[in-house]
């Protein structure tokens, strides 16, 4: 009865690679979103979908890559992974009206780049 | 080891004591201002809110204050428990659906 969940937890890889990251929710929410949080505890959005349309696209390398197939899913694709991308990575849905400042989070996804 | 939130200002308190957190925001055109709390581990999880066009909302043993003339927010817990122990931010949500957080504030409850 997970609401928000993501896959893989942990993720280590070398430079240079490519990864993904998934993200499901089960909530019925129609926008959902990709933080990153870095050692210092610092949460900054990257992207948010609302109805599979993206709204928003932080000052993000054109190396990250979100892709939202449906409503309920969210996943991040990473090209050419550098040390700096290390971070956990978090991703939230919300609903787009009423309670839309209530956002619900995923348990994470620690990516270590060596 | 892990080196993370090692610079995040810490609050300590006696278990069973008030605590407040408190936090400075930039944008006065935000909707909502918002107070998540993250334990170790896991992804933030939202407390409470406060609508601009307030100044206080009380919880479950939380109570949040917003002061506009000095762009400030602080979170108050009753009672401090155990449980409270972790890592709080104060967000603020612009334009529908951009959520800024802030720095975060590390809570220690000595028991």
């Amino acid at each position: 009865d997970t609401a928000v969940s993501q896959t893989p937890k942990y993720l280590v890889t070398q430079m240079g690679n490519d990864k993904s990251i998934k993200c499901e929710q089960n909530l019925g929410h129609d926008t959902m979103y990709w933080y990153k949080q870095d050692s210092k505890k610092f949460l900054k959005i990257m992207f948010s979908y609302n109805n599979k349309e993206l709204i928003i696209n932080e000052t993000v390398p054109n190396r990250f890559s979100p892709k939202s197939p449906d409503k309920a899913h969210l996943n991040l694709h990473i090209n050419s992974l550098e040390l700096g991308d290390s971070a956990v990575y978090f991703c939230a849905s919300s609903i787009s009206s009423g309670r839309h400042n209530e956002q619900f989070f995923g348990p994470g996804t620690r990516l270590t780049v060596l | 080891g892990e080196n993370v939130g090692l610079h995040l200002p810490t609050l300590s308190v006696q278990e069973g004591d008030n605590s407040i957190i408190n936090c400075a925001y930039s944008n006065s055109a935000s909707d909502y201002f918002i107070w998540y709390k993250q334990e170790s581990g896991k992804g933030p999880q939202f407390i409470i809110d406060i609508r601009s066009n307030m100044d206080k909302r009380q919880g479950q043993r939380v109570t949040v204050l917003l002061n506009k003339t000095v762009k400030h927010l602080s979170l108050q817990i009753a009672a401090t428990q155990p449980g409270d122990s972790a890592v709080y931010f104060c967000a603020e949500l612009t334009g529908g659906f951009k959520t800024i957080f802030g720095a975060g504030t590390r809570l220690f409850v000595k028991a």
